[in-house]
């Protein structure tokens, strides 16, 4: 398996409150992931990483916010967390073995992080 | 957004049934078609990555094959086992700036002994 942790792998908050949520690898990935899964919903993006300090925004960004301060961690916050935001948080990783981008390589995926906001 | 169709969603068969699976994807600006295996309580597992029309790729009794200019993809799978049991997940990625994989809802298989 692909060296891919993610903390906390269960939370409990309040709304209102900021959550964090940390993903770290042990791979030497150039890019890292953040997905949201939904009943009824596929994966959706919510922010990605292509490299140190090097992030964009995804498909449903809005209410979180991302920070990459070294190759192996890829943090994902929310500043004030909403009933919308409980779902489970997938972190993922993938090489950019071509160095023109990653999207004919393989995404590694964390174990998942299921977050409950009351 | 451009969306990635999976059919049918679910699917009960019994051990030893063939399968197969339909993702739908634009053929517009096509560029890579990734597939995943996502079983319960687990993360998701690459299966295949294809970027070539009339591509065939095969992983033990799992094969898939790609049709980029109509836009599907199809996942088969022979001879269902229950470990076969798991949500399997299409994602496309088109060319241009700023494409990311988009990620079907996925097609849960459950295959009973």
């Amino acid at each position: 398996d692909a060296g891919i942790t993610q903390s906390p792998r269960h939370k409990v908050t309040e709304t209102g409150t900021p959550v964090t949520l940390r993903c770290h690898q042990t791979e030497n990935h150039r890019y890292m992931y953040w997905y949201r899964q939904d009943p009824g919903h596929g994966l959706r993006l919510i922010h990605y990483s292509y490299g140190v300090k090097d992030t964009d925004k995804g498909e449903v960004s809005d209410g979180y916010s991302v920070s990459r301060s070294k190759t192996e961690d890829f943090l994902l916050t929310l500043e004030s967390a909403t009933s919308s935001q409980t779902s489970v948080y997938f972190c993922a990783i993938s090489e950019d073995t071509s160095g023109i981008g990653d999207s004919t390589d393989t995404q590694y995926f964390g174990p998942g992080t299921r977050l409950t906001v009351l | 957004i451009l969306n990635v169709e999976q059919s049918p969603q679910s699917l009960h068969v019994q051990e030893g049934d063939s399968t197969n699976f339909t993702c739908s994807f634009p053929s517009s600006n096509f560029y890579a078609l990734h597939w995943y295996r996502w079983e319960t309580a687990k993360s998701p597992e690459a299966l295949f990555v294809m970027t070539l029309n009339g591509d065939e790729k095969k992983k033990g009794r799992i094969s898939a094959t790609l049709n980029t200019k109509e836009g599907y993809s199809y996942l088969y799978i022979k001879g269902s086992q229950p470990e076969d049991s798991a949500t399997y997940l299409c994602a496309f990625y088109l060319t241009g700036a700023n494409s990311k994989l988009t990620f079907g809802k996925g097609i849960t298989l459950s295959v009973r002994p």
